[in-house]
């Protein structure tokens, strides 16, 4: 099964600054996910996204946040103004078929 | 609310040992149930459980889904130290969206 490719593997940023993460699934599948984990804890739900709109998002999820899928292949989260709290391993995740999720191998976002 | 909660939150055993994990849940709109093992990074797909009473099974681990009392058990049977890792439950819904629950950390000493 192809894998989803999400870039960077690691991005350091400020405090307040904005960050923009990468998720290159294959193309043709319409459902796509965030999901985000902080250090030690449990993988939480940020936003589905389905047929090039959102169609459900978390309490997380909130202004600071958006999804966008600009070219029709890449598939970005985007966080305007970075907050410590932000700090955590964010996967993108694609719907398969027969067996759940496929989870890219994640961007580690270290906000100082 | 909906609930997943996992059961324990962390076990150690010796190579060999036989290990169940439990996750009970309380969501609605519940479609299936599945299983995944992270190790370093991201989680990676075990099991999808969506009848009751049917096992699935791969190799050394296997799984099953009791519906009416809502909750999953996932073997582990002759366990390698390869097998340390956290296990996450995660119910589906029907709208194809997942939660997950806390995780089992399992440690599997030689």
């Amino acid at each position: 099964e192809p894998e989803v490719t999400q870039t960077p593997s690691h991005q350091v940023t400020q405090m307040g600054q904005e960050v923009i993460l990468r998720c290159v699934p294959i193309s043709n599948h319409l459902y796509f996910y965030w999901y985000r984990q902080i250090l030690g804890q449990k993988v939480e739900f940020l936003v589905s996204f389905y047929n090039n709109e959102i169609s459900e998002k978390s309490e997380i999820f909130d202004d600071q946040f958006s999804v966008e899928r600009p070219d029709g292949s890449n598939f970005t989260l985007k966080i305007r103004s970075t907050k410590l709290e932000d700090s955590a391993m964010y996967f993108c995740a694609r719907q398969a078929p027969n067996y759940g999720y496929t989870f890219g191998s994640g961007t580690r976002l270290t906000v100082v | 609310e909906d609930k997943v909660v996992q059961s324990p939150l962390s076990l150690v055993v010796h190579e060999g040992d036989t290990v169940t994990l439990n996750c009970s849940y309380e969501v609605t709109n519940f479609r299936s149930l599945l299983w995944y093992k992270q190790e370093k990074k991201a989680p990676t797909f075990l099991f999808m459980l969506t009848s009751s009473g049917i096992e699935k099974k791969s190799g050394r681990l296997s799984s099953i889904l009791d519906k009416k009392e809502l909750f999953s058990i996932l073997n582990i049977t002759a366990t390698q130290t390869g097998d340390s890792a956290v296990y996450l439950c995660a119910p589906r819904y029907n709208n194809n969206d997942m939660r997950f629950g806390a995780g089992t950390r399992l440690t599997v000493k030689p």
